[in-house]
């Protein structure tokens, strides 16, 4: 059973939308905070937000507040990534995983590939 | 939080040390006496996987070749005797500041 598994991810003009979806299973969800990381090849890995067990609290990188939003729902073992005002800069795979100490990320999906491309 | 890593790629004979360099641009050590410095590794077509977390814990399952040490600014990730499987990009990540912030990656490669 693989634990974290991302989909959601595809070709999509700039200035358009995505939503990424991550579905958690085989660890506790609930208690666990949870994190989108995005990678592009050659570059180093980018942390883009994080959130609370419980959803109350939510952290964005400059680079994406106010047009991302990383939401949970614990009761579906579901983690979201709402991208608007997408940008070819976003372009990257992006990992949800999770945070079991301050950025040790233990547990992470396969990834799922957003292009931003006119 | 900048991080920077030397070097950028490393081609090291099996059975052989190799070790990683890993800088900040401001101390990591947390208010709460801790350091929230991680090291991570993506093998090729893998996810990335963490290897050592806050400096020096070895993750669950990472061979005892694996080691970190450092403090403040300045961290090391060593592999006392490199294997063909250990090949890949090393990551190290910082977690005591927000945003968290990456390391540009050291490409480990087989002679």
């Amino acid at each position: 059973e693989v634990p974290l598994v991302e989909s959601g991810g595809g070709l999509v003009q700039p200035g358009g939308s995505l939503r990424l979806s991550c579905a958690a299973s085989a660890f506790s969800f609930t208690t666990s905070w949870m994190t989108w990381v995005r990678h592009v090849p050659d570059k180093g890995p980018e942390w883009v937000a994080n959130i609370t067990p419980d959803g109350s609290g939510t952290y964005c990188v400059d680079s994406v507040k106010g047009r991302f939003t990383i939401s949970r729902d614990n009761a579906q073992n579901s983690l979201y990534l709402q991208m608007n005002s997408l940008r070819v800069e976003d372009t990257a795979v992006y990992y949800c995983a999770r945070d079991f100490d301050w950025g040790a990320l233990d547990i992470w999906g396969q990834g799922t590939t957003v292009i931003v491309s006119s | 939080t900048v991080m920077t890593q030397t070097p950028l790629s490393l081609s090291v004979t099996p059975g052989q040390p190799a070790s990683i360099s890993c800088k900040s641009s401001q101390s990591l050590l947390h208010s709460s006496g801790r350091t929230f410095l991680h090291w991570y590794l993506q093998k090729p077509g893998q996810s990335p996987q963490l290897l050592i977390y806050e400096v020096s814990s070895r993750f669950s399952g990472v061979p005892d070749r694996f080691s970190g040490s450092g403090s403040g600014t300045d961290f090391t990730l060593a592999i006392s005797r490199v294997e063909a499987e250990d090949v890949g990009l090393y990551f190290c990540m910082q977690g005591t500041h927000t945003p968290r912030t990456f390391g540009p990656g050291t490409k480990v490669d087989i002679k």
